[in-house]
């Protein structure tokens, strides 16, 4: 299967700052997902990242709080922009991978305080 | 309407005990697959075993089985000879693969599984 590699796996961040969290994947690959998951919740889809195009983003999230950036076929990055404490979940990014359905990296725990 | 339902938001198992964790979804797609995840306190999130719709048996993968009544809308995951390291939190999800959610995996809110020595 795909690896990805995620950083940071962990930080505290202040309220109203910016945070990039970036994922590299040991192979190439069409899409990259982004997802949100908020203490004692599931995940939730924030957007889809295909390589030279525009993210995809769900309803409820938007570029300017969330912005991607997907420059080639093997790395991504979310940022998470002007962040409060709502804003403190894992995140996690993933690749669909033909052998093992969908890959994730190890996910980001942020802290706003 | 919520796709993906997981109704037991805790379970409780002896070590070596045969588990089952229920889901059941939604999907007026004749083509999707159901996965099962399992999330430890770390935060990862491990593939464990995939169904696809048009799949006749019942997935398997070592310990774990998928048990697909598709008339249902059921996947269950049974999780047998329980070990201590099963404990965690276990997400069921689907890939619906037409439509406007292609590609797109939606997750149950997850059972928290706990096996007792």
């Amino acid at each position: 299967s795909a690896v990805i590699s995620q950083k940071p796996s962990r930080d505290i961040c202040q309220r109203g700052t910016s945070l990039t969290i970036q994922c590299q994947v040991d192979s190439q690959v069409t899409m990259m997902f982004w997802y949100r998951q908020q203490p004692g919740q599931s995940l939730t889809l924030i957007a889809t990242a295909n390589q030279g195009s525009e993210a995809t983003y769900e309803s409820g999230f938007v570029i300017d709080k969330f912005p991607i950036s997907r420059p080639n076929l093997t790395f991504s990055t979310l940022t998470v922009s002007n962040m409060s404490p709502e804003d403190s979940s894992i995140y996690l990014c993933s690749v669909e991978d033909r052998a093992y359905g969908y890959t994730f990296g190890s996910g980001t725990r942020l802290t706003v305080v | 309407a919520q796709k993906i339902t997981q109704t037991q938001p805790g379970m409780f198992v002896q070590e070596k005990e045969a588990v089952t964790l229920d889901c059941t979804y939604d999907t007026s797609d004749q083509s999707y697959g159901l996965f099962w995840y399992k999330q430890p306190s770390s935060g990862e999130m491990i593939f464990l075993i995939y169904q696809g719709s048009y799949d006749e048996q019942n997935a398997t993968e070592g310990r774990y089985s998928l048990n697909f009544q598709k008339a249902r809308k059921s996947a269950n995951l049974v999780i047998s000879a329980s070990q201590l390291g099963d404990s965690a939190m276990y997400f069921c999800a689907m890939r619906e693969i037409s439509g406007g959610s292609n590609y797109k995996l939606t997750f149950g809110k997850g059972t928290l599984l706990t096996v007792n020595p």
